[in-house]
């Protein structure tokens, strides 16, 4: 099975900070990584996926990169609406395993 | 407008079973896979299974795997979870999610329902 590591696990930055959260899988998964976003007590919505691709209505602040088994979640300038746990997940290769979550606060 | 919307959930003794639903609406239900996902109490998210668009393809985590069986009824627009000899670390949110839809393989969980809680307990 393949994992997937989140770090950090938390952070906490100023607001119009820059933001990065990586993700790395245990095997390649060649750009079949999502992002997801948790806001307290929400729904998780899906934020990107194929690794880099913004889902329509996503701010662009938001931005992914990477391939194989290391990827990284951006946050341009961090907005306090931004406070949120933020999930990756490989999405081909069963099991679908989710990254253990990194949780963003505001300074 | 999509629309999942899981079932009740509710208190089972350890053991037990309970079986959940998601009524799907808003898509053409039989055209997309589905997904089953939990999130225990204050932890993160966890896979737990998905189904092919005409139900003749399942997955399962192998925390689930032999106790827990998905399904559908794409004439009801409906996804199922049958989950057998529950224990208490089954105790989370259990949602239902949209997958991917048969021509656009794989993609991730794009819509999710509200959730429901399940607590196992005596």
């Amino acid at each position: 099975d393949i994992q997937m590591t989140q770090s950090p696990s938390s952070l906490s930055a100023s607001v119009g900070d820059r933001v990065t959260i990586t993700c790395r899988a245990s095997q390649g998964i060649s750009n079949y990584l999502a992002w997801y976003q948790q806001k307290p007590g929400k729904v998780p919505k899906l934020l990107i996926y194929a690794a880099s691709t913004l889902r329509s209505g996503v701010p662009s602040r938001f931005s992914g990169s990477g391939s194989g088994t290391d990827f990284t979640l951006a946050i341009s300038s961090l907005q306090p609406e931004d406070v949120a746990t933020y999930y990756c997940q490989n999405y081909n290769s069963a099991p679908l395993t989710f990254g253990g979550g990194t949780k963003v606060e505001i300074k | 407008e999509v629309q999942l919307v899981e079932s009740e959930g509710g208190l089972v003794q350890p053991g037990g079973s309970l079986r959940l639903s998601c009524a799907a609406s808003g898509f053409t239900f039989s055209g997309y896979w589905m997904y089953w996902v939990r999130q225990a109490p204050g932890g993160g998210l966890v896979w737990l299974s998905r189904i092919k668009t005409d139900g003749s393809s399942t997955t399962y985590a192998d925390s689930v795997k032999g106790r827990f069986t998905v399904s559908r009824d794409n004439a009801k627009n409906r996804l199922y979870l049958q989950m057998n000899s529950l224990r208490a670390e089954d105790t989370a949110l259990y949602y239902c999610a949209r997958g991917p839809h048969y021509s656009n393989y794989p993609f991730p969980a794009d819509y999710w329902g509200q959730g429901t809680l399940v607590t196992v307990s005596s």
